[in-house]
């Protein structure tokens, strides 16, 4: 399989404890993305790498919230003294990056949170 | 700032009728527009999108959707549609072509028997 992929696809978990999550995108994709979906709503941009380095965070990413890519390649979401608020469904996208040509992002299945 | 609206929330459609789902956005610059089909317990896919060039853009699946500047919109149509189709359907654009895209609410299709 050589989509983007996501681990755990579900946890629940208790209020107030750290969850992390893991993507691993599409192997020669630099750039990666996390968005947050909550029912009835569409996918929320929360953060993006280009390689190792995180260039954008979003307002809706608070201090609990830590993302990382270490070595250009998988990526890491913590989340860190969960609130019910939190539950979600959390996906992660990939693309090649560049304005020309355009590359589209494609998307894993999404870990789905929540917290009880 | 950028949005995109999609009005419907859900459109329930007879098997092989025509269907229509809007979207609607609002940007200062370029724009980058796309359809996502999100089906039960999966991820986003990429259904079409509107770069440049013509402003009729189809799918391998029969969709198909035209980008209309003045109207700012970028509706979905198809002719006739099968159970299959049945998902969620997103809109989204990125202003500018920096991949920071902005997703609409979506429209939940469901085809009925």
């Amino acid at each position: 399989d050589t989509g983007v992929s996501q681990d755990p696809r579900h946890k629940i978990t208790k209020r107030g404890q750290n969850v992390t999550f893991r993507c691993d995108p599409i192997s020669e994709h630099n750039r990666l993305y996390w968005y947050r979906q909550t029912l009835g709503q569409g996918p929320e941009f929360l953060t993006y790498f280009q390689n190792e380095a995180q260039l954008e965070k979003s307002r809706l990413l608070s201090d609990r919230f830590s993302a990382e890519r270490p070595k250009g390649s998988f990526s890491t979401l913590e989340i860190q003294r969960t609130e019910q608020g939190d539950s979600a469904m959390y996906l992660c996208a990939s693309s090649l990056g560049g304005r020309t040509p355009y590359n589209e992002q494609f998307f894993g299945p999404g870990t789905r949170l929540t917290v009880l | 700032a950028q949005s995109v609206t999609q009005l419907d929330s859900q459109v329930p459609v007879f098997e092989e009728a025509p269907v229509e789902l809007r979207c609607n956005y609002s940007s200062s610059v370029s724009v980058y527009l796309f359809w996502y089909v999100q089906y039960p317990n999966q991820g986003l896919q990429l259904l079409l999108k509107y770069l440049s060039g013509s402003t009729l853009v189809e799918s391998i699946n029969g969709f198909e959707a035209e980008f209309n500047k003045s109207q700012t919109s970028f509706h979905l149509r198809k002719p006739s549609v099968h159970i299959s189709d049945t998902a969620e359907y997103f809109c989204a654009l990125d202003s500018g072509g920096y991949q920071k895209v902005t997703f609409g609410t979506g429209t939940k299709l469901q085809v009925i028997p």
